[in-house]
């Protein structure tokens, strides 16, 4: 059964760049796509982006500028890049294996299992 | 904007049926997905495509949909089914979109 750790620095200065890697395991990173969640303090779930294997790439609108993600299907894995941090950016960061599917009716549809365990990036100098 | 709206809680006594629902335009058009989260812990996908069940989901999880809103109904509720559960859908550009969570509180 795939499995997904993540891994990044836990503490990060305000302004400067915070980089993730989410390693997949037993399971192929081919044929997917993978993609970054994070969770602020007692908030909900945000999408933050998702690449699939071809190295196509998809971000949040909102976040966008700050962003750059990866893939290295040479390694089964996956990296997130997130520049110009904040307090705001302090959250749970999660990976995740993203399952899509295209109808012609509708488009795109994606959804996400399974999830790495989450790791607790915090903002502050 | 498009957005999807939970209600932010939900209580019932075990054994009881939860009804959690989901709602927005987007919904019309475009499947929903939900996740359970327990504290402390990931997300976990319990339905995809409006309503089709992941292996190793209990089928006391169920799904349907009816105009622009979703619904997740949990069955026979449990103890360990005490969590956040988060509504998801995808827009025409492929923007990832949640609900803001629903708390099921067992009593």
């Amino acid at each position: 059964q795939v499995r997904l750790q993540e891994s990044g620095p836990g503490l990060v200065k305000p302004s400067e760049t915070l980089s993730l890697t989410c390693s997949v395991s037993s399971g192929s990173i081919t044929n997917y796509c993978w993609s970054w969640f994070r969770q602020s303090p007692g908030k909900g779930l945000e999408w933050i982006a998702y690449i699939y294997d071809s190295g196509s790439t998809h971000y949040n609108p909102s976040l966008r500028s700050r962003l750059s993600i990866s893939i290295d299907t040479s390694k089964n894995e996956f990296s997130l890049r997130m520049t110009s941090l904040s307090s705001a950016d302090t959250a749970i960061y999660y990976c995740a294996r993203g399952h899509s599917d295209f109808q012609d009716t509708s488009g795109w549809d994606i959804w996400f299992a399974p999830w790495g365990q989450g790791t607790l990036v915090t903002v502050s100098s | 904007s498009l957005e999807l709206t939970q209600t932010p809680s939900v209580s019932v006594s075990p054994g009881q049926t939860a009804r959690i629902t989901c709602s927005g335009e987007l919904l019309s058009r475009k499947y929903a997905y939900w996740y359970q989260q327990k504290s402390g812990q990931a997300p976990v996908l319990l339905i995809y495509k409006d309503s089709e069940r992941p292996s190793g989901i209990p089928d006391r999880f169920s799904g349907s949909s009816s105009g622009t809103t979703v619904t997740l109904t949990v069955s026979g509720v449990q103890a360990e089914d005490e969590a956040e559960y988060y509504c998801q859908s995808v827009d025409s550009s492929g923007t990832i979109l949640f609900g803001g969570g629903t708390k099921l509180t067992v009593l």
